[in-house]
């Protein structure tokens, strides 16, 4: 299966800390996406990285991409209790396949 | 807001019942989906249409039945549901079906009795 599989599946941290999320998956990839949702919403896409790419930044985002180790991490820098959601991988594979998501890490910041 | 609507938002319905969700995209994308996201599991993609043609479709029972009539709308028939099939349903919209960012509705939390 192309499923990705995040790690942890929770994490309570303090507003001001830094939370990283682990992102792993099984087959080879074109890109792979990561996606926040607050609860019982829908999701929102914050950044996709293809497999020729090992980071990308956007704000207080960091993504990396280890592609040989079929790996991916999420950053969340200096963390706010707005941080508080699920977050999702999602991978889209060689084939040019639709997307296949994760089962998420719910992440809890604490004011 | 992602400009992507769902109707409606909360739905109730016994299993004799038939009803419909609705999805409409203002982004202007030729590619949408439906979802499934049940408590526990991973998001579960059932349909994708590309340029209004149904280009997946995830082994989805007959009781669930699509229609795109064109680009910017996506509608999911229901009938003679099961409990089980109680869930958070989410369209969501892209470029195209492969390869880009994918833009979702806050979904429908149906509810079968």
């Amino acid at each position: 299966s192309q499923q990705g599989e995040e790690d942890p599946q929770a994490l309570s941290i303090q507003e001001g800390e830094n939370a990283t999320m682990n992102c792993s998956y099984k087959t080879s990839i074109n890109n792979l996406q990561w996606y926040r949702q607050n609860s019982g919403r829908g999701l929102v896409h914050l950044i996709l990285i293809r497999s020729n790419e090992r980071e990308k930044h956007s704000g207080r985002l960091r993504v990396t991409l280890d592609t040989s180790k079929k790996s991916s991490s999420l950053l969340i820098t200096a963390s706010r209790a707005a941080d508080t959601a699920s977050y999702f991988c999602a991978t889209d594979g060689s084939g040019y396949s639709t997307l296949t998501f994760g089962k998420g890490t719910m992440l809890l910041v604490s004011p | 807001e992602t400009g992507v609507t769902q109707t409606p938002r909360h739905l109730v319905m016994g299993m004799t019942n038939k009803k419909s969700l609705k999805c409409e995209q203002h982004l202007g994308h030729n590619a949408m989906y439906w979802y499934k996201q049940s408590a526990k599991k991973p998001l579960e993609l059932m349909f994708v249409y590309n340029f209004k043609e149904q280009t997946e479709n995830n082994s989805v029972p007959s009781r669930f039945s699509p229609e795109c009539p064109n680009s910017s709308h996506l509608f999911l028939h229901l009938h003679t549901l099961q409990p089980e099939d109680s869930a958070l349903y989410l369209c969501a919209s892209s470029h195209r079906d492969r390869g880009y960012e994918q833009y979702f509705g806050p979904g429908t939390r149906l509810t079968v009795t």
